[in-house]
């Protein structure tokens, strides 16, 4: 069965500076790969997706994350952090089959002026 | 747009109360979803429909059941809530033939 770990709880970073937020799956090879948005008090938006072909992925809101294989990771970044990035942020794979979609535990992003 | 639409934002309940939750979407999707969300646990999956009147235990099914009668909504009831079902209750749809999962605005259901 597939997990997801997120490494960090909490991540903080200057406003400007690079968003780094760390995603690993297990090791069986997932079809597709996610990650998704939550502001306070908000449902979840999708952000990006990995499903085939190229494994850099582009999101919304400047967003990109790198699907490698080899580490069996798909880390999410963006060059500048803004003041409204800041937010929940999860990673999701596919759980046994593309309906069911498992989530990691998440990071909370917070950006400092 | 996809619109996922959960009816209410914020409920508060009392211990032994019978609880429903409404989720309404409107672009013809095959599979519902209910999670739940709480700090330092992430979302997890209470049941999922993938059809009219068919329904799957998620990973907390305990305490809960679920209604699809029409492919456009999917209840969650709380047959008697406990404050230990004090939570974010989120609803999500998605088609077989598109993978991710499309959200509601999340209830925050508190019991007392």
């Amino acid at each position: 069965a597939q997990s997801v770990t997120q490494l960090g709880s909490h991540v903080s970073v200057s406003e400007g500076a690079l968003v780094l937020l760390r995603c690993n799956y297990s090791s069986s090879v997932p079809p597709y790969l996610f990650w998704y948005v939550q502001y306070p008090n908000q449902g979840l938006q999708l952000l990006l997706k990995y499903t085939t072909g190229a494994t850099l992925v582009k999101g919304i809101n400047g967003f990109e994350a790198e699907f490698k294989k080899s580490e069996t990771s798909f880390h999410l970044t963006k060059p500048s952090a803004h003041m409204s990035d800041a937010a929940e942020y999860f990673c999701a794979v596919p759980k046994t089959s593309y309906d069911k979609v498992i989530f990691g535990p998440g990071t909370s992003l917070s950006v400092i002026p | 747009d996809v619109k996922v639409t959960q009816s209410s934002r914020y409920l508060v309940k009392r211990t032994g109360e019978k609880v429903f939750l409404e989720c309404v979407q409107d672009m013809d999707h095959e599979n519902m979803f209910w999670y739940r969300q709480d700090p330092g646990l992430g979302l997890r999956l209470i049941y999922f429909s993938y059809d009219v009147k068919m329904k799957e235990k998620g990973d907390i099914p305990e305490g809960y059941s679920v209604s699809r009668e029409k492919k456009e909504r999917f209840s969650l009831i709380l047959e008697s809530a406990s404050t230990n079902q004090t939570s974010m209750y989120l609803c999500a749809s998605s088609s077989p033939s598109g993978p991710e999962a499309f959200f509601g605005q999340g209830t925050r259901l508190t019991v007392v």
